[in-house]
């Protein structure tokens, strides 16, 4: 069974750094592009990151770019989220997504999400 | 950034009713649109992707549509698990995904 795990969230105070840690089983985590997602609260989903298989290939939404870092531990079947200079809009649910094999850009697989509160 | 958009925002149904949630994409998308719906407090889960194409264990009451820039979901007889909140997705400019604003279906 595919499960991803999201821990790390918590309350911050604005400026502040947090890292997201997603731990994945039930699949070869090593051959799946992963991605973190993010929901305000009440709002709709906004796209944050990617990361290919091999780590090689990052993307970020402009939103977070030059704030966040993404990475992955393909040893530790372990996706992370570095989260630094923390804004009250990064308030929200971190979802840890998984690509569908083959289908890049749509995620079969979501974590149970873990919530990050940037406040003072 | 291809923006989508929803409509409507939210809609009343009753059970055993036909729903259409349209989603239209600032540019074309080439069939490269995906639908998930979220319950409450939950993850979001893949119900369509490839605009038509059903994912694995979503029953067969869930249909999407379309082409170029404008796409819909249809729930041909609601029933009562349905009532949540569906999302529309483009990865047409994958890994850069935007979403849709929502559409929630409540109970009339």
């Amino acid at each position: 069974e595919v499960q991803l795990v999201e821990s790390g969230g918590g309350l911050v105070q604005p400026g502040g750094s947090l890292r997201l840690s997603c731990a994945a089983s039930g699949f070869t985590f090593s051959s799946y592009e992963m991605n973190w997602v993010r929901q305000a609260p009440g709002k709709g989903l906004e796209w944050v990151s990617y990361i290919s298989s091999s780590g090689s290939t990052i993307y970020y939404a402009d939103s977070v770019k030059g704030r966040f870092t993404i990475s992955r531990d393909n040893a530790k079947n372990s996706l992370y989220l570095q989260m630094n200079s923390l804004r009250a809009e990064d308030t929200a649910v971190y979802y840890c997504a998984r690509d569908r094999y083959m289908v890049r850009g749509v995620i079969d697989y979501w974590g149970q999400g873990t919530l990050v509160t940037v406040s003072s | 950034d291809i923006q989508m958009t929803q409509s409507p925002s939210s809609l009343s149904a009753s059970v055993g009713d036909r729903v259409t949630i349209t989603c239209r994409a600032s540019q074309g998308i080439s069939n490269s649109l995906a639908w998930y719906q979220q319950k409450p407090g939950k993850a979001p889960k893949l119900l369509l992707y490839a605009a038509s194409r059903l994912e694995s264990g979503v029953p067969s009451r869930f249909s999407g549509s379309g082409s170029g820039t404008d796409y819909t979901l249809t729930i041909s007889s609601l029933q009562p698990e349905d009532f949540a909140t569906y999302y529309c997705q483009q990865y047409y400019s994958t890994p850069r995904l935007t979403f849709g604003g929502g559409t929630k279906v409540e109970i009339k």
